[in-house]
């Protein structure tokens, strides 16, 4: 079975620091991560996802993770955080079936 | 132009009463989902239909019925609806993996808010 824990419900950040929202994820077969970002009143939006490539991994809004797989982990980062990340994040993982399994979400605020 | 569109946005209804949800996605994915999401932010899969079959059933009491008249279409009806159906849920559609033999993203919609009073 797969799982997906999310370190910090909620994480705290000043304008322009950085971000690090952790992910850690528990898989017998080689894993896909996805992280997604949820605004306020909206859908899930696809931040990155890794899917065995590179284990460095950039996405979209100067984000990017890391797949580190004798950590089991896939910690998300950006160098600096600007006020519009604000938001709540998701780390997914999936198997190469139908079924994503979800995190429980971290949540960000940027602080000016 | 929207990939994956709910109807509708918002849904306030009263305890015992039947509504449906409707979702539509444009991306020509093979794949759609039903999602909850309560008010804690936990994200739960519902169901899965590939092709208009269903593909994933987790446990959803039987009062929660999907339809898929078409592979762009998954419709989500609910009968006798109770207070803790009070949540977000999301439509979201993707390639299936065998289909691409890549890990497809999925695309989500806009949700529905429904709230049970």
């Amino acid at each position: 079975a797969q799982s997906v824990t999310q370190l910090g419900s909620h994480v705290s950040v000043s304008e322009g620091a950085l971000v690090l929202l952790r992910c850690n994820y528990s898989s017998s077969v080689p894993p896909y991560l996805f992280w997604y970002v949820q605004y306020p009143n909206q859908g899930l939006q696809l931040l990155l996802k890794y899917t065995s490539a590179a284990t460095l991994v950039k996405g979209i809004n100067g984000f990017e993770a890391e797949f580190k797989k004798s950590e089991t982990s896939f910690h998300l980062t950006k160098p600096s955080a600007h006020m519009s990340d604000a938001a709540e994040y998701f780390c997914a993982v999936t198997s190469g079936t139908y079924k994503y399994i979800f995190g429980t979400g971290t949540r960000l605020k940027v602080l000016a | 132009d929207t990939a994956v569109s709910q109807t509708p946005k918002y849904l306030v209804t009263q305890m015992g009463n039947d509504k449906s949800i409707k979702c539509e996605q444009n991306l020509g994915h093979d794949t759609m989902y039903w999602y909850k999401q309560d008010s804690k932010k936990f994200l739960k899969i519902m169901f899965s239909y590939n092709n208009k079959e269903l593909i994933i059933n987790e446990t959803v009491p039987n009062r929660f019925s999907p339809k898929s008249p078409d592979k762009a279409h998954l419709n989500l009806h609910i009968n006798s609806l109770e207070l803790g159906d009070s949540a977000v849920y999301f439509c979201a559609s993707s390639h299936l993996y065998w289909t691409t033999k890549s890990q497809e993203t999925q695309y989500f919609g806009p949700g529905t808010r429904l709230l049970v009073l």
